[in-house]
């Protein structure tokens, strides 16, 4: 099965600056890359996705960018606010693949 | 519109006890997963259902069954309760008929928060 390695496992950042959170995954199938928000004790929640046919996404301050090559993918906050403080977890998978998740990363972005 | 609903929100076993754990979905999906979330182990998968009818094991299924009742339902039952079990439960529902599988966004229930003594 797909093998999802993410990194690192906590990052700390001042308010406005740039984060980003990678992830690797093992299996060249896995065609579907999702990002998840966590908000201490709430649900996981998406964020953004990119899929296989696709090398970058932006979504305002959020981008994703997806090397098939390398087997990597990567989430990128800019501008980042308190609010983005949570646990971010990247997942790899899809077509026949269940998507499996990383470990998390703990984003702690200080006012 | 309520999503996907778990209950209950919190559970205090005693080790041998049994419990299920119910989950609801309104979204129409067809796929719906149990996970388990550890402190530092991200989240791992139980079991899920990828359609009506079907069921299959995740990465750590020992200890647990699993029911598709019907289309909006996936319940997960622990037969005899070990405090290896501790840990909060997600319910999770992803893929509308006809879509692809696997490659859609999962939406969570809020977690069940589950403790054995």
């Amino acid at each position: 099965g797909e093998n999802v390695e993410q990194h690192p496992s906590t990052l700390s950042v001042q308010e406005g600056d740039s984060a980003v959170i990678k992830c690797t995954y093992s299996d060249s199938a896995s065609n579907y890359f999702p990002w998840y928000k966590q908000e201490l004790g709430k649900r996981p929640q998406l964020i953004i996705d990119i899929r296989s046919n696709v090398g970058e996404k932006k979504d305002q301050r959020i981008a994703v960018t997806l090397n098939k090559t390398a087997k990597h993918f990567s989430l990128h906050i800019t501008e980042t606010q308190p609010e983005d403080s949570a646990v971010y977890f990247c997942a790899g998978g899809g077509g026949s693949y269940i998507p499996t998740f990383g470990r998390g990363t703990s984003l702690i972005v200080h006012p | 519109n309520a999503g996907v609903t778990q209950t209950p929100k919190f559970q205090v076993l005693k080790t041998g006890q049994s419990m299920t754990l119910q989950c609801a979905q309104d979204m129409n999906h067809n796929s719906m997963y149990w996970y388990r979330q550890d402190p530092g182990m991200g989240l791992r998968l139980i079991y899920y259902s990828a359609s009506e009818g079907t069921t299959d094991k995740g990465e750590v299924p020992n200890g647990y069954n699993v029911s598709r009742l019907n289309k909006r339902e996936f319940s997960l039952r622990l037969e005899s309760a070990a405090p290896s079990q501790t840990s909060v439960y997600f319910c999770a529902s992803s893929g509308l008929a006809g879509g692809r599988v696997f490659s859609d966004t999962q939406y969570f229930g809020p977690g069940t928060r589950l403790t054995v003594l």
